[in-house]
C-alpha cells in the first residue's frame, strides 16, 4: 500500500527566506504527484502537478521536483512571504486515488 | 475561475441519522471524488466516480456510504446510520480528465452528536 510521508511536520522561517518541503512515497508506480496548500478551515488549493514522466514544475515562486525512482519530491518556495503561511500537502495519484501525506505546517514570520 | 462548491458548510446530526452532503463539480469535469479528513489526521480517499459509476473505492467506503449524480450538475455523498467516528471534514473534488489536477471544494464539516 502506498505510504506518503512529509518532513518536517512544522517549519517556521523569517520572511524572505527560501525553503524546501520534502515528500516521500513508498511505491514508485504513480501517475502524478500534486502539491496542495490548505488554509485553516478551508479546502485544498492545487499548487503544482508533476506527471510521472516529468522531473519538475514551476509556478511563480514555487518549484516542485520529482524523483520517482527514489520516491521523493520537494517543494521549493523562494523569497517566502507571510501569506505563504499554511499547511502544505503532497499527494500521489496511483490506481485511481490520491494518497496524501500528513502535511507540513509552514509559518512565515514577518 | 470555476470552482467546486459544497453544501452545507457545516452539518450537525444526531448519531444514527442519515446525512447527504452535496457537491457541484466544475461543469466540464468528468471525474469526481470524495475525501474525508478527521481532525488532525491525513486526508483520506473515499471514492471516485466516472461515467455514472464508481470507479474506485477505499476500505472506508463500506455499505454505510453511497454516491450519486442525480442530475447533470450535483454529486452527492450519502451516509446512513451515522456514527460518532464519521465526524470529519468531507471534501469533494473533480478533474477534467484522468491524471489531471484535482480541484477541491471548501468541504463540509460533519459533526455527529
Amino acid at each position: 500500500k502506498q505510504e506518503v510521508t512529509q518532513i518536517p511536520a512544522a517549519l517556521s522561517v523569517p520572511e524572505g527566506e527560501n525553503l524546501v518541503l520534502n515528500c516521500s512515497f513508498t511505491d514508485s508506480a504513480i501517475y502524478n504527484l500534486q502539491w496542495f496548500r490548505q488554509d485553516p478551515g478551508k479546502g485544498l488549493t492545487s499548487l503544482l502537478l508533476i506527471q510521472s514522466s516529468q522531473r519538475e514544475q514551476t509556478s511563480g515562486r514555487l518549484n516542485a521536483s520529482l524523483d520517482k525512482s527514489s520516491g521523493r519530491s520537494t517543494l521549493y518556495i523562494a523569497a517566502s512571504q507571510p501569506g505563504d503561511s499554511a499547511t502544505y500537502l503532497c499527494a500521489v495519484f496511483a490506481g485511481n486515488q490520491f494518497y496524501f501525506g500528513t502535511g507540513t505546517s509552514l509559518t512565515v514570520i514577518p | 475561475e470555476p470552482e467546486v462548491t459544497q453544501t452545507p458548510s457545516h452539518q450537525v446530526t444526531q448519531m444514527g441519522q442519515e446525512v447527504i452532503l452535496r457537491c457541484v463539480p466544475i461543469s466540464n469535469h468528468l471525474y469526481f471524488y470524495w475525501y474525508r479528513q478527521i481532525l488532525g489526521q491525513k486526508v483520506e480517499f473515499l471514492v471516485s466516480f466516472y461515467n455514472n459509476e464508481i470507479s474506485e473505492k477505499s476500505e472506508i467506503f463500506d455499505d454505510q456510504f453511497s454516491v450519486e449524480r442525480p442530475d447533470g450538475s450535483n454529486f452527492t455523498l450519502k451516509i446512513r446510520s451515522t456514527k460518532l467516528e464519521d465526524s470529519a471534514m468531507y471534501f469533494c473534488a473533480s478533474s477534467e480528465l484522468f491524471n489531471q489536477p484535482q480541484h477541491f471544494g471548501d468541504g463540509t464539516r460533519l459533526s455527529i452528536l
